[in-house]
């Protein structure tokens, strides 16, 4: 079946305007989280949601940053006024279960660099 | 400080030698770990994982043990081959839902 999927897969933005990453996950996954990776390190986390629960925030560097989910479907990950340390590539997850040690799986990124 | 730390850059070992990656973990309960392997323009994928203490992860003829009493997850193989080359990713998971990532090991074998 499909696996999740992430658009654009790059983008190329001027510092100071906004982008919108969007992330499709698996149909029928109720979690799903976005992730950043730095170049050469590991990925960090940024936000969770699970169905309808209120989503775990905790990992957003800054106001700058927002995410959206509406019910178990699509989710938009949006970077106001970008400055160049958010070039990264940003990745989305999905899980089916609830259980922590379910597999979380991952999209190919989208690669955001910022000029 | 950082909950994962693993053996960082990169390993070079040749095809048939035998391999250890280093991976502790902090944590202040009883953590579920993972290895994860990323390929050049992929996301990561699972690769193995263990729940509890003393239980083993295997994939591919790669192990891993949970070992609590060192809060250990090293991972091993004992004949690397090309193919094996990637980034590898030891990971927690402890008191929430997400991951914590060690800053990843890039596998180069050599043939």
């Amino acid at each position: 079946g499909a696996g999740v999927s992430q658009s654009p897969s790059n983008k190329v933005t001027e510092k100071g305007k906004d982008v919108e990453l969007r992330c499709d996950p698996i149909s029928g996954h109720t979690a799903l989280y976005w992730y950043r990776q730095r170049l050469g390190q590991g990925l960090e986390f940024l936000i969770y949601f699970q169905g309808n629960s209120a989503p775990d925030k905790s990992g957003l560097p800054s106001d700058r940053f927002s995410a959206e989910r509406t019910g178990e479907s699509v989710s938009t990950l949006t970077i106001q006024r970008t400055q160049q340390e958010d070039s990264a590539v940003y990745l989305c997850a999905s899980r089916t279960s609830t259980r922590r040690g379910a597999e979380q799986y991952f999209g190919p990124g989208t690669r955001l660099t910022v000029t | 400080g950082d909950s994962v730390v693993q053996t960082e850059g990169q390993v070079l070992p040749s095809e048939g030698d035998s391999l250890i990656v280093n991976c502790s973990y902090e944590t202040t309960q009883y953590p579920s770990l993972f290895w994860y392997v990323q390929y050049p323009g992929e996301g990561p994928q699972l690769h193995l994982k263990a729940m509890k203490a003393n239980d083993k992860g295997r994939n591919k003829g790669f192990e891993a043990m949970y070992r609590k009493e060192t809060t250990s997850f090293h991972l091993e193989k004992d004949s690397v081959q090309e193919s094996d080359s990637a980034v590898y990713f030891c990971a927690h998971i402890d008191s929430g839902y997400a991951l914590n990532f060690g800053k990843g090991t890039s596998l180069l074998v050599t043939p």
